[in-house]
C-alpha cells in the first residue's frame, strides 16, 4: 500500500546532541510538511516543502532545519535539542490540487534526556 | 484572528449511544475543512473533507456535516474500536492555504 514512513518510531537523544528524523513516501505526493505534537495539543506545523521549494513557518525555532533530497524523502534535522523539543513529531504528505487531506506517517516520538 | 475550536474536549459514551462532535470555526475564507482520527501515539487518520455548506459526507459510523459556521461530526452507535481523539482542521482560501488550522481535538472514549 502507498503511504508515507517514519523511521525511526522512538529516538532518545542527548540534550544537545544533534538529531535527524527521516519520512517517505510512495505516495508521490508533491508537498510534503512536518509537524510538532506535544501531549494534548494540536500538530503544529514547522515547515513545508512545496516540490523543491522550502516553505518555513515564521515561528519556528531555528534549530529545526530540513532537507528534501527528492520527492520521496524527506529529513527533520534538530540541531541542539533541548528539553522542550521533546515530543511527536509527524511528516505528512499532500497533492497540490487534490480534494483529498492529508496522509500522514505513524510519526517518531523523541525523547530528550 | 483565524481560529478552531472543539467541544467537548472528551466525550464518554456507552457502546451504541450516538452523540454528535463540534467544530467552530471562525476564518477569514474556507477552502475545506478537514475531519481526522488519532489514536494515542499514532499519527491523524485522515476521514472527511468538506468543502461548503450544506455538505455532507458518511463513512460507516461516522457522518460529517458543514455549515457556514460549524461542523459536527456525528457517530451513530459507536462502538469501542471508535475511541480515538477526532481532529478537526480548516484550510484557508487565501494567502499561505497550505496551512492547516488545527483545533485540539475532542477525545471520545466508548464504553463496552
Amino acid at each position: 500500500d502507498a503511504m508515507v514512513i517514519q523511521n525511526p518510531r522512538y529516538q532518545v537523544t542527548q540534550f544537545g546532541k544533534p538529531v535527524t528524523l527521516s519520512c517517505s513516501q510512495t505516495l508521490n505526493h508533491n508537498v510534503m510538511y512536518w509537524y510538532q505534537q506535544k501531549s494534548s495539543q494540536a500538530p503544529k506545523l514547522l515547515f513545508h516543502y512545496y516540490d523543491k521549494d522550502f516553505n518555513n513557518e515564521a515561528d519556528t525555532p531555528d534549530n529545526f532545519q530540513s532537507r528534501r533530497p527528492n520527492t520521496s524523502f524527506c529529513f527533520l534535522d534538530i540541531r541542539s535539542p533541548g528539553l522542550g523539543d521533546a515530543a511527536m513529531y509527524l511528516c505528512a504528505t499532500s497533492r497540490s490540487g487534490s480534494t483529498v487531506g492529508y496522509t500522514f506517517g505513524s510519526g517518531t516520538r523523541l525523547t530528550v534526556v | 484572528e483565524d481560529q478552531v475550536t472543539q467541544s467537548p474536549e472528551a466525550l464518554r459514551l456507552q457502546e451504541g449511544e450516538s452523540s454528535s462532535l463540534n467544530c467552530s470555526y471562525t476564518v477569514s475564507g474556507l477552502r475545506g475543512l478537514f475531519w481526522y482520527r488519532q489514536d494515542p501515539g499514532k499519527g491523524p487518520e485522515f476521514l472527511f473533507t468538506l468543502y461548503s455548506a450544506g455538505e455532507e459526507k458518511e463513512k460507516e459510523r461516522l457522518k460529517a456535516t458543514l455549515t457556514k459556521k460549524e461542523s459536527f461530526l456525528h457517530i451513530t452507535a459507536p462502538k469501542p474500536e471508535d475511541s480515538a481523539t477526532y481532529l478537526c482542521a480548516v484550510q484557508l482560501n487565501a494567502g499561505n492555504n497550505r496551512k492547516l488550522i488545527w483545533g485540539l481535538g475532542t477525545s471520545l472514549a466508548v464504553n463496552p
